[in-house]
């Protein structure tokens, strides 16, 4: 089976920190995304990746960034916390295009809260 | 840019009735798929569609995909406990390869 791992699943931070939340998966996965869910907005793309030290701006990427440097391993940044950032954020990965018929699978998710 | 609209938000059945969620799409979709999301988890892939009118079924759930595949259905029958939380379509456009989500519906099953 497919695995995403999110290596937190709760975090606590105050207002202007920086945050890395990393995710891993071990199925050689081309794609990589990471969403964030909010109630009364579904998940929101914020940032996507098709190959190594390659990215993309998803729908939302104002406060955030990422880096690929592994195939396995996508991380995203908030590179000054703030509240509205308080979110659950979703990381995924996916073999190719979904035009491929390739499948998004999702971690466990990592909630943040930001005081 | 693309939006992806789910209605209804919420939706509230007693165990047994059927239930639908839909998902419009601002803009011609090459491609739709179907998520569930289980209280508490993740989201979880349960299909894609791909031709226009198609139409699927995996036992109890059935879903289509419109003439002018801008929107999609997914209708439940005789729901039961197990198919508790958020129901998901996602799209995607000719030449894009990344998926917009819908809002969401969140179903609730009164025992």
């Amino acid at each position: 089976d497919v695995k995403v791992t999110q290596s937190s699943r709760y975090l606590v931070k105050r207002t202007g920190e920086k945050v890395f939340l990393e995710c891993v998966q071990d199925m050689d996965h081309e794609n990589m995304f990471w969403y964030r869910q909010d109630p009364g907005l579904g998940l929101r793309l914020i940032y996507f990746s098709y190959d190594v030290k390659m990215k993309e701006k998803g729908d939302i990427p104002e406060g955030y960034s990422v880096s690929r440097e592994k195939k396995e391993r996508f991380s995203l940044i908030l590179e000054s916390a703030s509240t509205n950032q308080t979110s659950m954020y979703l990381c995924a990965s996916s073999l190719g295009g979904a035009l491929s018929g390739n499948t998004i699978y999702f971690g466990e998710g990592s909630w943040l809260t930001v005081v | 840019g693309q939006q992806v609209m789910q209605i209804p938000q919420y939706q509230h059945v007693q165990e047994g009735e059927d239930f639908t969620t839909y998902c419009n799409s601002s803009t011609t979709l090459s491609n739709i798929q179907w998520y569930k999301q289980r209280p508490g988890g993740h989201p979880v892939f349960l299909i894609q569609l791909v031709k226009s009118g198609e139409v699927k079924k995996q036992k109890r759930l059935t879903f289509q995909f419109g003439e002018a595949k801008k929107n999609s259905s997914l209708h439940i029958t005789a729901t039961q406990t197990t198919d508790v939380g958020t129901y998901f379509c996602a799209g995607e456009n000719f030449g894009n390869e990344k998926l917009t989500f819908g809002t969401g519906t969140r179903l609730t099953i009164i025992p």
